[in-house]
């Protein structure tokens, strides 16, 4: 089975560029979430979707920052303007709600530099 | 709000050691999930704890879940370089894990020969 899936893998862009980050979760996995890695802050949770809807965007930092899942296999995350700060990794993940387990399978994230 | 403490945050060991790295966490759960990062890489999910007592093992990694005490431990037996990365565990809260994981900050292991 594949993954979960995010593109692009690297960006590089200037500030006050709009950044559009993507992800295609597991199939079958109805919960969406992205998180946000920092060497400061370690891993946030940003947002979280379950069956496509958003449940809880009380991690986004700012209004710059939006997210939607127009589908069940389709998840993107921008940021209009981009700012330094806010390089970092972007990870999304997805699960299967209801499965005992509960486990979270990660994307290979997406690495954000702004300059 | 769900706080998640790892000790250490850095660890430098040599081979052949023994070691182990904790995990608290402040709001009652009963499971516990425990992820590694290798350098520039995703998340790998190595344990998933689902109650009080459980255990598992994989290789020299051994992981365990106290719910009372809110602690879980990762033990590494005769640690080996490859080995040489950073570990997470993560804790779901009172959500059980429907709203996230929360994460720890990381410990981050060296294990030199």
């Amino acid at each position: 089975d594949a993954g979960v899936i995010q593109s692009p893998r690297h960006e590089v862009t200037e500030m006050g560029q709009e950044v559009t980050l993507r992800c295609k979760p597991i199939s079958g996995h109805n919960s969406l979430f992205w998180y946000r890695q920092t060497m400061m802050r370690g891993l946030e949770l940003l947002i979280y979707f379950n069956n496509n809807v958003p449940i809880d965007d009380s991690g986004m930092p700012e209004d710059r920052f939006s997210a939607k899942m127009p589908n069940a296999s389709f998840s993107t995350l921008k940021i209009q303007p981009s700012e330094p700060r806010d390089s970092a990794v972007y990870f999304c993940a997805s699960l299967r709600t209801g499965l005992s387990s509960g486990e979270l399978f990660f994307g290979e994230g997406s690495r954000l530099t702004v300059l | 709000e769900l706080k998640v403490e790892q000790n250490p945050l850095f660890l430098s060991m040599q081979e052949g050691k023994n070691y182990t790295i904790y995990c608290n966490y402040s709001t009652t759960s009963d499971r516990l999930y425990w992820y590694r990062q290798d350098p520039g890489k995703s998340l790998e999910s190595l344990f998933v704890l689902l109650s009080n007592g459980a255990v598992k093992q994989e290789g020299r990694l051994m992981a365990s879940l106290d719910t009372k005490a809110r602690l879980s431990t990762l033990h590494i037996t005769a640690a080996v370089h490859d080995l040489s990365a950073t570990y997470f565990c993560a804790s779901p809260g009172v959500g059980g894990g429907a709203d996230g994981l929360t994460f720890g900050k990381g410990t981050h292991l060296i294990i030199q020969p």
